[in-house]
């Protein structure tokens, strides 16, 4: 069975700071994709990114940063230079093999990040 | 509107009434999901539905009935429901259910069972 686990339940940072959310998964799956979506107060989620299991390259989008260790199972997500906006739920998701079983999202419990001004 | 639309946002019931959700997506999609969030818990698939029909059902007892007359269109019947089912409801929808492609997610309804 698939599992990801969110080892930080609550993060809190000053502004400008920089700040990791760590991410680390459990699969038999040799394809599987990882997202993170983020969660603000107003309820829904929104997604941030998406990786399969053979792309272990790290990408940056403008603040955030994901960095993907396959040797560690992790998936770890980076907010650089953090904003009171970045305050919010961050979840970590997998989805396994969707040709027999469809796109099911296993999530983390989520990291609450609180940015204080 | 764009994207995934819930109706209500927020909903107050006692155990004896019955209501329903409805989520819209107007993003073309053939796959859609309900999903439970209560405090402290990771979110909890509930239901799947791909092309109207339902492919997913995970465990959820009976007083959740799903309903999907079209791809655009996703309903949750409640029905004598319990207080430990009060959560944060959401709905999401992706292109299809048997590829990768990430789900969109609606801003949910506050459900309170009293």
């Amino acid at each position: 069975a698939q599992k990801v686990t969110q080892a930080q339940t609550e993060i809190s940072v000053v502004e400008k700071e920089d700040v990791t959310l760590d991410c680390v998964y459990e699969t038999r799956d040799t394809t599987y994709y990882l997202f993170w979506y983020k969660q603000p107060p107003s309820g829904e989620l929104v997604f941030l990114i998406r990786r399969n299991s053979f792309d272990e390259q790290n990408e940056i989008s403008g603040r955030y940063s994901w960095n993907f260790q396959k040797s560690t199972s992790s998936f770890n997500f980076t907010i650089t230079a953090s904003q009171v906006v970045d305050s919010a739920v961050y979840f970590c998701a997998l989805s396994e093999d969707g040709k027999t079983s469809g796109s099911r999202l296993t999530f983390g419990e989520g990291t609450q990040l609180t940015v204080n001004p | 509107e764009t994207g995934v639309t819930q109706t209500p946002r927020h909903l107050v019931m006692g155990m004896t009434n019955k209501k329903s959700l409805k989520c819209e997506q107007h993003l073309g999609h053939n796959a859609m999901y309900w999903y439970k969030q209560s405090a402290k818990k990771p979110l909890e698939l509930m239901f799947v539905y791909s092309l109207e029909e339902r492919v997913e059902n995970n465990s959820v007892p009976s007083r959740f009935s799903p309903e999907c007359p079209n791809s655009s269109h996703l309903f949750l019947h409640l029905h004598t429901l319990q207080p430990e089912d009060s959560a944060l409801y959401l709905c999401a929808s992706s292109q299809d259910w048997v590829t990768y492609n990430e789900q969109f997610f609606g801003p949910g309804t506050r459900l309170t069972v009293l």
